[in-house]
C-alpha cells in the first residue's frame, strides 16, 4: 500500500506570493490533517478534513486555507506569504476516527519564503 | 486545553543501551490517546507506538515500549538496545476524543553513539 505523498517536496517563494501544497492520503483514508513545523513554534495543527468537510481548525490566520476533494486528496493554500511562513508542512492521513486512530505522515513540503 | 511536555531537549545514548524519553501531558478529557513519533533528518514523521487512556497494559512494539503512568500523567518511551539508526527527533503527541487533531510536545533529539 502506498504511503502518504506530498508535492512538491521543496518550494521557494517570495513574500506576498501565494502557494498551494498537495497531499494524497493512503488509499481508503478519508481524514487528512495538516501541520506546520518550525524551529520556534514546533509542530502545530493547521486543520483537518474529513469527507471534504473541515472538521477541526487550529489557531492560524485566515491566510491559511485548505480543501479536500472527493478522492480524499487535500490541498493547502497560503496567501500573501510572510517570512514566518517558512516551515516544513506535513500532512497526515487516518483511516479511522477517535483516539485509537493512528495518523500516518507524508514526507512533508519544505517551504522557504524569501 | 491539552498540553504535552518533553523536558529533555537532547540526549546521548550508547549503542545497544536502553534509553527513556520523558513525556508528561495535561488534559481534562477522560478519553485520549498518546502517541510517539520518530522524525529522522529527512523530515518524515514515523509512527512508533500508541497508548489509549483506558488501556490497562503498557503498549509495546518491538524495541519500543511505553511506560504509561496515568495518575502521574506521564507516557515515557523506552527504546531498548539502541541502534545507530535510532538517532532522530522523537515527539510525544496526544489526541483527545474528538477529531484527529494531534498536540505535540517540543521533541527530544537522540544521538546514538557507537
Amino acid at each position: 500500500k502506498a504511503g502518504v505523498t506530498q508535492t512538491p517536496r521543496y518550494l521557494i517563494k517570495t513574500r506576498g506570493q501565494q502557494v498551494t501544497l498537495s497531499c494524497s492520503p493512503i488509499s481508503g483514508h478519508r481524514s487528512v490533517s495538516w501541520y506546520q513545523q518550525t524551529p520556534g513554534q514546533g509542530l502545530q495543527f493547521l486543520f483537518e478534513y474529513f469527507s471534504e468537510t473541515q472538521r477541526n481548525k487550529g489557531n492560524f490566520p485566515g491566510r491559511f486555507s485548505g480543501r479536500q476533494f472527493s478522492n480524499s486528496r487535500s490541498e493547502m493554500n497560503v496567501s500573501t506569504l510572510e517570512l514566518g511562513d517558512s516551515a516544513l508542512y506535513l500532512c497526515a492521513s487516518s483511516g479511522r476516527t477517535g483516539t485509537m486512530a493512528e495518523q500516518y505522515f507524508g514526507p512533508g513540503t519544505r517551504l522557504t519564503v524569501t | 486545553a491539552q498540553k504535552i511536555t518533553q523536558t529533555q531537549p537532547g540526549m546521548f545514548v550508547q549503542e545497544k543501551e536502553a534509553v527513556t524519553l520523558d513525556c508528561t501531558y495535561d488534559t481534562s478529557d477522560p478519553s485520549y490517546g498518546l502517541f510517539w513519533y520518530k522524525q529522522p533528518s529527512s523530515g518524515e514523521m514515523i509512527f512508533l507506538i500508541y497508548q489509549g487512556s483506558y488501556d490497562q497494559q503498557n503498549a509495546t512494539e518491538g524495541r519500543y515500549s511505553l511506560n504509561f503512568q496515568k495518575a502521574r500523567k506521564s507516557a515515557n518511551l523506552v527504546i531498548s538496545a539502541s541502534q545507530l539508526g535510532d538517532s532522530a527527533m522523537y515527539f510525544c503527541a496526544m489526541r483527545e476524543a474528538a477529531g484527529n487533531k494531534l498536540t505535540f510536545g517540543g521533541g527530544t533529539r537522540v544521538l546514538v553513539k557507537p
